[in-house]
């Protein structure tokens, strides 16, 4: 069965750093592609970023919104993608899902976690 | 970048009814759009992909249609527990946009 579990988020002060893990498990990390999409409390879904597999060469895409602030990795050892938050502001509050990509080249999302919820605020 | 919108961006409907939801894309896509469901308090959830192809387990009331710029998500007999906000999403290339959002409940 597969499995995405969100960790990390929680209250942070605008300007400062957050990272998010998501740990997956029941297939085999490597081959997929992983993205992030977030929700801002009462909103619709937006886009975060992504991730290829190594296969693909591990390249990255982000939304306007986060690029040059968010950056994704990922360790195919432990099958845990990371989003890292950096000059975070309060816009950015929001569930921040990890999602599997549904296949390297075709971007949907076929499996998502529960989500961890990051706050900004002061 | 591509915009997608939805409509209508609610709806409400009878236990049974067929709903349509449309959804449509600034550019062609081709078929690159995806259906999701989000249940309230819920995780959202893959129902269709390349426009047309069900995900596994996904019932088949389900179904979905288009290709270019204009799709529509259909349930063909409208169960409670399909309350649920639906959003499209496009995945030609990044950024892979979500529609707005089509919040549907019943009569």
């Amino acid at each position: 069965e597969v499995q995405l579990v969100e960790s990390g988020g929680g209250l942070v002060q605008p300007g400062r750093s957050l990272r998010l893990s998501c740990t997956a498990s029941g297939f085999t990390f490597g081959d997929y592609a992983m993205s992030w999409v977030r929700q801002a409390p009462g909103k619709g879904l937006e886009w975060v970023g992504f991730i290829r597999g190594k296969a693909y060469g591990g390249t990255t895409e982000y939304a306007a919104s986060v690029k040059g602030r968010f950056t994704i990795s990922r360790d195919d050892s432990k099958s845990i993608a990371y989003l890292q938050m950096n000059s975070l502001k309060t816009e950015d509050t929001a569930v921040f899902y990890c999602t599997r990509v549904g296949s390297q080249l075709l971007e949907y999302f076929d499996y998502w976690g529960q989500g961890t919820l990051v706050t900004v605020s002061s | 970048d591509i915009q997608m919108t939805q409509s209508p961006s609610s709806l409400s409907a009878s236990v049974g009814d067929r709903v349509t939801i449309t959804c449509r894309a600034s550019q062609g896509i081709s078929n690159y759009l995806a259906w999701y469901q989000q249940k309230p308090g819920k995780v959202p959830k893959l129902l269709i992909y390349a426009a047309s192809t069900l995900q596994s387990g996904v019932p088949s009331r389900f179904s979905g249609s288009g290709s270019g710029t204009d799709f529509t998500l259909t349930i063909s007999s409208l169960q409670p527990e399909d309350v649920a906000t639906y959003y499209c999403q496009k995945y030609n290339s990044a950024p892979l946009t979500f529609g707005p959002g089509t919040k549907v409940d019943i009569k």
